[in-house]
């Protein structure tokens, strides 16, 4: 059965560095999204994309967010200069048109 | 714009009893609604969803929802309750396709 794979499953990194999330969606969707989860909250949207660029994006996802499908396979979230907020699970998720969405297992990001 | 309530963030049930995870949405089109699981430290599962075709959706292990138009409800049941039922349940709604907009989700425990 086909799925969205992410890696790494959890990430620690320094308050003020970079870090790159990485999704591999399945193969003959057409959109992609990433959502975020702070532990114990709800799950929300941060973008998605198609057509090889951004279709929509909330207000979380500001100029310290990138996405980026730098070839046919992979899907990255670029996260500059983190913050201790930042630390949550970190979802991409993958529809083709009709909709449904499949999800990823998660990168837990740790901002210490 | 969209959103979703889901009433009670705990709910407890015994092992056999009814399950009822209630959940509203507000809808400016008409929507799409899904009901997603998460495991302890897993992704989100997809449990089932209502594309505007059969109001009455079944989805897997036994559960299904039904969606009411007149009370914008789309509650998930299921009939007895297994101790692997337990997990967080989210209620999702979408324009026909785009993001997700998710509950605050539903922690469901069973009692032996």
């Amino acid at each position: 059965e086909p799925e969205v794979t992410q890696t790494p499953s959890h990430q620690v990194t320094q308050m003020g560095q970079e870090v790159i999330l990485r999704c591999v969606p399945i193969s003959n969707h057409l959109y992609f999204y990433w959502y975020r989860q702070i532990l114990g909250q709800k799950v929300e949207f941060l973008v998605s994309f198609y057509n090889n660029e951004i279709s929509e994006k909330s207000e979380i996802f500001d100029d310290q967010f990138s996405v980026e499908r730098p070839d046919g396979s992979n899907f990255t979230l670029k996260i500059r200069s983190t913050k201790l907020e930042d630390s949550a699970m970190y979802f991409c998720a993958s529809s083709d048109v009709f909709g449904e969405a499949f999800f990823g297992q998660g990168t837990r990001l740790t901002v210490v | 714009a969209q959103s979703v309530t889901q009433l009670g963030s705990h709910v407890s049930v015994s092992e056999g009893a009814l399950v009822l995870l209630r959940c509203n949405y507000s809808s400016s089109v008409p929507p799409y609604l899904f009901w997603y699981v998460q495991y302890p430290n897993q992704g989100l599962q997809l449990l089932l969803k209502y594309t505007s075709a059969a109001t009455l959706v079944k989805g897997i292990n036994g559960f299904e929802a039904e969606f009411k138009k007149s009370e914008t409800s789309f509650h998930l049941t299921k009939p007895s309750a297994h101790m692997s039922d337990a997990a967080e349940y989210f209620c999702a709604v979408s324009d026909q396709g785009g993001k997700l907009i998710f509950g605050q989700g539903t922690e469901l425990s069973v009692k032996p």
